[in-house]
């Protein structure tokens, strides 16, 4: 069964203090690993699309990475702005959707 | 260019009765996911639809929900006889096509159903 985890469920730092997000998945066939951020009563708002392992994308502070089994999201000296719930979620080949499989998230508070 | 519109964004139901979600999708985008998002829970798929067809329904429980995406106006989500386990957050999201490429999702901000 198509699968991902994500750790830890939590993670508050300090500004500019440096971390990194764990997605771990489990999937068939990988389409494609997508990054979302998530703020409160919002929607998902997309980050990055990883398709192959050794892959990296960045964004300002945010670098992801993939490797066959997980995906890092790299975050370099936050700002309380990045404040949010990050989710990671899979693609699987085969099938006629884009359906996405999400992680339950990790909710990143930075403090000032 | 207005994003994905949910509304409404709040709707409280008593149990039996019926709740109508609907998603108006970004322009130019055929396109319509429905998940839903529990407490503590991750975002699950509950229904892919284009224009007119339900493409898949895996993630939607047999009995009481029902989505349409007709040819004119909103995609609508359709709960009957809610039940208080049906309290969660039901985001809709779109993209343009079905590309042999990845089609990221645009997600509206949902809609926050409460059955009491």
């Amino acid at each position: 069964e198509d699968q991902v985890t994500q750790s830890p469920e939590a993670l508050r730092l300090q500004e500019g203090e440096s971390s990194s997000l764990n997605c771990s998945y489990t999937v068939s066939g990988l389409r494609g690993l997508f990054w979302y951020r998530q703020d409160p009563g919002k929607g998902p708002e997309f980050l990055f699309t990883l398709y192959s392992a050794g892959e990296e994308k960045e964004k300002e502070r945010l670098k992801a990475t993939l490797t066959k089994k997980e995906s890092f999201l790299h975050i370099t000296a936050p700002k309380p702005e990045d404040s949010a719930t990050y989710l990671c979620a899979v693609q699987a080949k085969g099938g006629a959707t884009n359906k996405l499989i999400f992680g339950t998230g990790t909710l990143l508070a930075v403090q000032p | 260019n207005a994003g994905v519109m949910q509304n409404p964004r709040h709707l409280v139901r008593r149990r039996g009765q019926e709740a109508r979600l609907r998603c108006s999708p970004m322009k130019g985008h055929s396109h319509v996911y429905w998940y839903r998002q529990l407490p503590e829970e991750g975002l699950k798929f509950m229904v892919y639809l284009q224009k007119e067809n339900i493409i898949d329904e895996s993630g939607m429980p047999k009995e009481r929900f029902s989505a349409e995406f007709p040819k004119e106006g909103p995609s609508i989500l359709r709960i009957q006889q809610v039940v208080r386990g049906d309290s969660a957050a039901y985001f809709c999201a779109s993209s343009p096509n079905q590309g042999a490429n990845n089609e990221k999702l645009f997600f509206g901000s949902g809609t926050q159903l409460s059955v009491l």
